[in-house]
């Protein structure tokens, strides 16, 4: 089925480092969405954009929507333990019910 | 406030074998949108239920049906298992609003033998 490219897969960082981590995609999005999911769990959402070139943040998250509507970054500031998780990104078409997630980015954190 | 909520939280079937599983959506929410996840993978969506009928489908097999009940609750059925069909299933909750996001309950993991 359709995916967003999302990377890195996965990064190993120690604790209070920057995280940064993209998506791109072939299609254009009227939004984009960022959720992190734990083991068992269900995704939960982070930040939601709606507007080419917003920049939003959500604490210690800043993720902004790209210009072109292709294309989006999330940036974790100051990693603490329980940012351990798997991201996901997802874009929405216009008109469109669906979410299209990537594949994830597994964020592992030494102390 | 009650968010989503799905029920069986596991399930063991085996090849051939029917499943249903169900979705309470958040209060307040009319939308209910199903997904399959696989392990290691992001989550695919199946399909939407809005006013107790399927708005938007993705690309899976007539085996996966749904239903949406008068209190907004929702079914997915999958008929025929297939091994392949081993996976977490997500259901997300939203309001039939531009620009309402969707909220996912905590998933029922499927495993086929």
């Amino acid at each position: 089925g359709q995916q967003l490219n999302q990377s890195p897969q996965s990064m190993f960082i120690q604790e209070g480092e920057d995280v940064s981590m993209n998506c791109t995609s072939s299609s254009i999005f009227n939004t984009w969405l960022w959720y992190k999911q734990d083991p068992g769990e269900g995704p939960v959402l982070l930040i939601a954009l709606y507007k080419a070139g917003e920049l939003t943040s959500n604490g210690r998250l800043t993720a902004q929507f790209g210009i072109t509507r292709k294309d989006s970054f999330l940036n974790i500031s100051a990693s603490i333990p329980s940012d351990v998780g798997i991201y996901f990104c997802a874009g929405q078409e216009q008109g469109a019910q669906k979410l299209v997630f990537g594949q994830g980015t597994r964020l592992t954190i030494n102390p | 406030d009650a968010g989503v909520t799905q029920s069986p939280t596991h399930l063991i079937k085996t090849r051939g074998q029917q499943v249903t599983l169900r979705c309470s959506p958040k209060s307040g929410h009319d939308t209910v949108s199903w997904y399959q996840q696989a392990l290691g993978q992001g989550p695919q969506f199946i399909f939407q239920y809005y006013e107790e009928e399927e708005r938007q489908r993705g690309n899976f097999p007539d085996r996966f049906s749904g239903h949406q009940f008068p209190n907004y609750s929702s079914e997915l059925n999958v008929n025929a298992l297939l091994l392949g069909d081993s996976a977490l299933y997500l259901c997300a909750s939203s309001l039939d609003l531009v620009g309402e996001t969707q909220y996912f309950g905590p998933g029922t993991r499927l495993l086929v033998l």
